[in-house]
């Protein structure tokens, strides 16, 4: 199966900083079938960006998403209050889907 | 609005057994691939099962831990997804959320799936 590693574990930012978040795959996720969700304490996470780099319906545009092969990211442009929240990236190329381990973004 | 409610949570013994519902509605429920994706307290998201549509042929694959065990069905004249649980282990303890795959644009809230004695 792929797996994915998340990085950083933690990144604590402030709220109009920009934010980087990292997903590696262990072998290469064919047609950029990526993901990335957000997911806040109680809540069921929320899909952000497919196909590595097209946004979901709603998703605001500082949210954007790069990467193919085995490297993908997923940059927060200026970090708002309601954005600090765990990450988690999926590949859905290959049966088993999995998902990294997550990273949390915290505030600063 | 398009909304995926899960019920049928609770605490089961181990080796015990249940059945998770989803119920949809404001999709082409008929259209979707349905996964079940599960999180144990303070972990993070594991996929566990996917059914296909009826055109696919209601074609199921499952992980690894719960292969043999758990069994997922539908019912697409009564937009419903199932999960079916057996042989519960206390790993199996997880907040369990049905998704509309692939990639999972939909979420329901999920249910509290406790496995104790």
């Amino acid at each position: 199966e792929i797996v994915l590693t998340q990085s950083p574990g933690t990144l604590s930012l402030s709220p109009g900083e920009r934010a980087t978040l990292s997903c590696r795959a262990s072998q290469s996720v064919t047609g950029s079938y990526l993901a990335w969700y957000q997911q806040k304490p109680g809540q069921a996470p929320r899909l952000l960006i497919y196909a590595a780099s097209s946004r979901a319906t709603g998703i605001p545009d500082r949210f954007s998403g790069s990467g193919s092969g085995t490297d993908f990211t997923l940059t927060i442009s200026r970090l708002e209050s309601e954005d600090f929240a765990v990450y988690y990236c999926q590949q859905y190329d290959r049966s088993p889907t999995t998902f990294g381990q997550g990273t949390r973004l915290e505030i600063k | 609005e398009v909304q995926l409610v899960e019920s049928g949570g609770g605490l089961v013994k181990p080796g015990g057994s249940l059945r998770l519902s989803c119920a949809a509605s404001g999709l082409t429920f008929s259209d979707a691939w349905m996964s079940w994706v599960r999180q144990a307290p303070g972990k993070g998201l594991e996929w566990i099962g996917l059914i296909k549509t009826k055109t696919d042929g209601e074609a199921t694959d499952f992980a690894a831990p719960v292969k043999g065990r758990f069994t997922i069905s539908r019912d697409d004249s009564k937009n419903m997804v199932y999960l079916q649980m057996n042989s519960l282990k206390i790993e199996d303890t997880a907040v369990y959320y049905c998704t509309r795959d692939s990639p999972m644009d939909v979420w329901g809230k999920g249910t509290t799936v406790t496995v104790s004695s």
